[in-house]
């Protein structure tokens, strides 16, 4: 199974201010038809996951520009340019290249400081 | 817009059985895979099942298999978990999630918790 490995954990982060979050991967996720399936969800409190970021870099409808997805191959970033309070909660990484299974990263808890 | 909700979700002895339902709208839930993901009470989230548009490719978890059936009713727009033999550690909140666009789980339903206790 692929294993998605995410730093930092926990994130406290001043309002107004960036923030990133890394994802590796223990293999390419280039798939065989060419597309990276690797998505970025959020799960704020109390709520069910929603996906932010798909193929990478793609933006879900309804998410703010403020969230960007790169990355390739095994390294993949989230960054948010200017934290807003409601961004609070925890993100995961997914990938849907070498599936089944789906696999998650850990998650990381981002905190208003 | 895709709607996804869960239900049948409660307290279940160690070894008893459970069946989840998802009720699907706004999308054409006969043309569609469909996943259920799990996350244990303060835990990450765990991949669990797979099936088919037409329920004839399922795939499994190894933690699960054998034990949980993923099934659908696409006359009734409905996504089941049909859970058997439970283990304290399936204790979890149950996602039901959908595979849309082509480009792996996307929407997801707000969940049912199911806790294994004796």
């Amino acid at each position: 199974d692929v294993v998605m490995t995410q730093s930092p954990l926990s994130l406290p982060v001043t309002l107004g201010q960036p923030a990133s979050i890394s994802c590796r991967s223990s293999q390419s996720l280039v798939h065989s038809d060419g597309n990276t399936y690797l998505n970025w969800l959020q799960q704020r409190p109390g709520q069910s996951p929603r996906r932010l970021i798909y193929n990478v870099s793609n933006r879900d409808s309804g998410v703010p520009e403020r969230f960007t997805g790169s990355g390739s191959g095994t390294d993949f970033t989230l960054k948010i340019s200017r934290v807003e309070a409601e961004d609070v909660g925890i993100y995961y990484c997914m990938q849907g290249t070498h599936w089944p299974p789906y696999t998650f990263g850990q998650g990381t808890k981002l905190e208003i400081k | 817009q895709v709607q996804l909700v869960e239900s049948g979700g409660g307290v279940v002895q160690p070894g008893g059985s459970l069946r989840l339902s998802c009720a699907a709208s706004g999308f054409t839930f006969s043309n569609h895979g469909m996943h259920w993901v799990r996350q244990a009470p303060g835990e990450g989230l765990e991949w669990v099942a797979f099936t088919r548009y037409d329920g004839s490719i399922r795939y499994y978890a190894d933690s699960v298999k054998g034990r949980f059936t993923i099934s659908r009713d696409n006359s009734k727009n409905t996504l089941y978990l049909q859970m058997n033999s439970l283990r304290p550690e399936d204790t979890a909140v149950y996602y039901c999630a959908s595979d849309i666009y082509a480009s792996g789980i996307d929407y997801w339903g707000q969940g049912t918790l199911v806790t294994v206790s004796s």
